[in-house]
């Protein structure tokens, strides 16, 4: 079965620091993608970044980047200067190619702090 | 960024009442509709996968005389919860998955609150 775990319920930074979410994933499958997604208060689920499994190079969007370690099954968000909005639950996910769904971690609630 | 637009945001509803939830992908055709279930902190919890013009499949545990999905078009998706009770009351979300440029991705509508009384 394919699982994400999110070993970091609560994680809370001081704005302008840079902070990681740690997010390990378990599949047999070699073909997939890999995505993170914030929640803010609003509840609206936003798509910060997805990775393609096949690509070695880690994918960036803005502040935020991703450390893939395919073989270590890791793929861990680093946000850069972070700012008050990026307070929010995030989540990690994954799904594999041809399949039809996602498979979601627990969530990490992140809150930057004044 | 693809528009998923859900109505209502927020419903309250008295116990045994049926209510119906609508979620439209705005700029993109939906190859496949989700709808999700998340109760506080906690993650999504997935509830049902539709394609359009066929019936949807339940996940386990998700009573599907209870949780009426209806995907009629490229666009729409509904999910009607039948006589509903206070134990309904959640945060529901609707997902769809489209090609916009050269990727396949899923977003997600705003949720809608659903509270029983």
């Amino acid at each position: 079965a394919q699982t994400v775990t999110q070993s970091q319920p609560e994680m809370s930074v001081q704005e302008a620091e840079t902070v990681t979410l740690s997010c390990t994933y378990d599949t047999s499958e070699n073909n997939y993608y890999l995505f993170w997604y914030k929640q803010p208060p609003s509840r609206q689920m936003i798509l910060v970044i997805r990775q393609e499994a096949y690509k070695q190079q880690n994918a960036t969007e803005n502040r935020f980047s991703v450390n893939f370690q395919k073989a270590a099954k890791s793929f861990s968000l680093k946000i850069s200067d972070s700012q008050l909005g990026d307070t929010a639950m995030y989540f990690c996910a994954f799904i594999i190619q041809g399949a039809q769904k996602l498979v979601f971690g627990q969530g990490t609630r992140l809150t930057i702090n004044p | 960024g693809a528009v998923v637009s859900q109505h209502p945001s927020r419903v309250i509803c008295k116990s045994g009442t049926s209510v119906k939830i609508e979620c439209r992908s705005l700029d993109f055709q939906a190859t496949t509709m989700f709808w999700y279930r998340q109760f506080p902190k906690q993650s999504l919890m997935l509830m049902a996968t539709s394609n359009e013009g066929s019936k949807a499949t339940y996940e386990q545990g998700v009573e599907k005389d209870k949780f009426l999905i209806n995907h009629a078009s490229l666009t729409l998706s509904t999910l009607t919860v039948t006589s509903a009770h206070p134990e309904d009351s959640s945060f529901y979300i609707c997902s769809a998955r489209g090609r916009t440029g050269l990727q396949e991705t899923q977003y997600f509508g705003p949720g809608t609150r659903l509270l029983v009384l």
